[in-house]
């Protein structure tokens, strides 16, 4: 089957750093995207990983290990706007098909 | 570009009715995704097409749901008839290399 786990609240203060992980269990691996999600809102693109590594996007990172079938998002500079659900996906080895995390509902404080 | 566009945005409707949600896609985006997402399951996805073609419709819950792509910037997901546990918000997306989401179109089964 396909899985992929994350946690499904983080709290954090403004200005922090936060680090969403995410490991995944998939029939097969293309490649680990993260959306963003604002109560009311549609998910939206914010990072892909299809090789091992950092990608910086401004104030977002995404890290995928494939080995490990691990992946994290890091939030700096922590922002209340940040406040939202975050989402990893994983698009299977054929690339057409992408599954969806359960989400993780980040509380930002101020 | 307007993005991926679906209407209606919000349909309230009675047991027992057909609903019919539509979508456009973004011009030149060759896969197309219907997801629906509620505070239970989540992000489900139901079905996605590639070139207007359906790959895998294995999500889609029962009988009564149906989706088609007559052509590049069109297509449609019917429930008929609908029962009030597919309130939902039915999301469509698209993508080249990028998922897109549309707004979604909240579903309220009376």
């Amino acid at each position: 089957g396909q899985s992929l786990e994350q946690p499904s609240e983080v709290t954090a203060v403004e200005g922090a750093i936060v680090q969403i992980n995410c490991t995944y269990q998939t029939s097969g691996f293309y490649g680990l995207s993260w959306y963003q999600q604002h109560d009311g809102g549609a998910p939206t693109f914010l990072s892909y990983n299809a090789l091992d590594g950092l990608e910086e996007t401004g104030r977002f990172s995404s890290f995928l290990s494939r080995s490990d079938s691990y992946g994290y998002l890091l939030l700096q500079e922590l922002q209340m706007k940040d406040s939202a659900s975050y989402f990893c996906a994983v698009r299977d080895t054929g690339g057409f098909k992408t599954i969806f995390g359960a989400g993780t509902r980040l509380f930002v404080k101020a | 570009d307007a993005g991926v566009i679906q209407s209606p945005r919000h349909e309230v409707t009675e047991m027992g009715q057909e609903v019919t949600l539509r979508c456009k896609p973004i011009s030149g985006h060759n896969s197309l995704f219907w997801y629906r997402q509620t505070m239970m399951r989540g992000l489900e996805l139901l079905i996605y097409f590639n070139n207007n073609v359906p790959i895998d419709d294995s999500g889609m819950p029962e009988d009564r749901f149906s989706a088609k792509m007559p052509n590049a910037s069109f297509s449609t997901l019917k429930i008929q008839p609908s029962e009030p546990r597919d309130s939902a918000v039915y999301f469509c997306a698209s993508r080249s290399d990028t998922q897109y989401f549309g707004p979604g179109t909240r579903l309220t089964v009376l």
